[in-house]
């Protein structure tokens, strides 16, 4: 079975803070993608990578970077945490394109609170 | 943009009731279908999905959708629901153009009683 981590459940930060989400997977997949998932929203892609060192913006990266040093792991920062970046972070993985590699197994999440 | 519609915010059921939620996408070649679900306190797991082949499409734990291309929908379904299905539910849409993300609906939220 594909696992996906994530380095924190819950995490309580500062605004102004920089703040690192880590996400590890362990099934050598190409891609990797952290969402945010807000009541009422559902989940909205904040930017994925489709190999080390590659990454592309989703559709809100706005105050948001990632890094993806190594193909497992793949990390989303705030460079400045904001109390509107409250949120339920996931991280997700997917083998690569076209069907059936395209689906995603997700991590447990890290609910994130900016006070 | 493509989108991802999921009219029922939030459905109410007893147990035994039979289930059906609705998931309308806006993109107009072919796709790839998803339900996903989260049990509260658990993660995102997959609970059926459609490539291509026959339109109805059975899932985990007595679920089943049907995609019907002229409708843009894939809606779910559950003859009868138990207490355990109590989770939030998303529909997720991939066109079969390369692309590698995901794109979610709002999600429904249901709530069975007992």
């Amino acid at each position: 079975d594909v696992k996906v981590t994530q380095s924190s459940r819950y995490l309580v930060k500062r605004t102004g803070e920089k703040v690192f989400l880590e996400c590890v997977q362990d099934m050598d997949h190409e891609n990797m993608f952290w969402y945010r998932q807000d009541p009422g929203l559902g989940l909205r892609l904040i930017y994925f990578s489709y190999d080390v060192k590659m990454k592309e913006k989703g559709d809100i990266p706005e105050g948001y970077s990632v890094s993806r040093e190594k193909k497992e792991r793949f990390s989303l920062i705030l460079e400045s945490a904001s109390t509107n970046q409250t949120s339920m972070y996931l991280c997700a993985s997917s083998q690569g394109t076209g069907r059936p590699y395209n689906e995603q197994f997700f991590g447990p999440g890290t609910r994130l609170t900016v006070l | 943009a493509q989108s991802v519609s999921q009219h029922n915010h939030h459905v109410i059921l007893s147990e035994a009731a039979s289930l059906e939620l609705g998931c309308n996408y806006s993109y107009g070649g072919t796709v790839n279908l998803f339900w996903y679900v989260q049990y509260p306190g658990q993660h995102l797991q997959l609970l059926l999905k459609y490539f291509s082949g026959d339109p109805l499409v059975k899932g985990i734990k007595g679920f089943e959708a049907e995609f019907i291309k002229s409708k843009f929908s894939f809606n779910l379904r559950k003859p009868s629901v138990q207490w355990s299905d109590t989770a939030e539910y998303f529909c997720a849409v991939n066109p079969y153009t390369g692309r590698r993300a995901l794109t979610f609906g709002s999600g429904t939220r249901l709530q069975v009683q007992p």
